[in-house]
């Protein structure tokens, strides 16, 4: 069964517009969550993360907000830019942070 | 950059051939991981290493098996590969210390 699950395969969004890509957990031992992008034939590289202390961290354009109580994350990407299409990852790890569960990935389209 | 490299980036093989898959770090890092990605799945781990030596299994660990004779390799193999086992397998690190995991290139591998 699916630990992390992101509902939306696909998600288009107007240049300049916010981009809001979503991901749900569902075991409460994760404590460390993270998002990745990724590229057609290029690994996943690391965007942000978040620990469960706290409910928003935010790096430059990204802004990943965590709900422990809804057991959900958000990014947010302002303004979004075409160079922000790809696929999007969430992951959640726990304790030693040695197995990490990935979502299905949520595939963002910039529309200049 | 992680200084992560995977050989083969692409591999076509037939079922019931062996095949390994090799994953070359750099810097020395202690904890390595093997995923593969298929669609509507996301990145499963396979198996992880958290030393020369020292591996565990993930969550898809059947039909493979690694091994870590050198802080700098990780090697996974498919003893008898299967159609089931066509997929996209990447490698990570994770920093000592971080609990964040870095990706390599991947490798695309197609069992016919």
């Amino acid at each position: 069964d699916q630990q992390v699950k992101q509902n939306s395969p696909s998600l288009s969004v107007q240049e300049g517009r916010i981009s809001i890509l979503n991901c749900d957990y569902t075991n409460s031992m994760f404590d460390y969550f993270l998002w990745y992008k990724k590229y057609p034939a290029e690994g996943p590289t690391f965007l942000i993360s978040i620990s469960s202390i706290k409910d928003k961290n935010e790096d430059g354009r990204f802004t990943v907000f965590l709900n422990k109580s809804a057991k959900h994350l958000s990014l947010h990407i302002v303004p979004s830019q075409p160079g922000d299409s790809a696929v999007y990852f969430c992951a959640a790890s726990w304790n030693t942070g040695n197995q990490f569960y990935f979502g299905t990935g949520t595939s963002l389209t910039v529309i200049p | 950059d992680a200084g992560i490299t995977q050989s083969p980036r692409h591999k076509v093989t037939e079922t019931g051939t062996p095949v390994t898959l090799r994953c070359h770090q750099t810097e020395n890092h202690r904890y390595m991981y093997w995923y593969r990605q298929d669609p509507g799945h996301g990145l499963r781990l396979i198996h992880y290493s958290y030393g020369v030596k020292d591996t565990d299994k993930g969550e898809v660990s059947d039909g493979y098996s690694v091994s870590r004779s050198k802080t700098e390799d990780f090697l996974l193999t498919l003893e008898s590969a299967t159609s089931s086992q066509t997929s996209v397998y990447f490698c990570a690190i994770r920093p000592q210390g971080s609990d964040t995991q870095y990706f390599g290139p991947g490798t695309r591998l197609t069992v016919l």
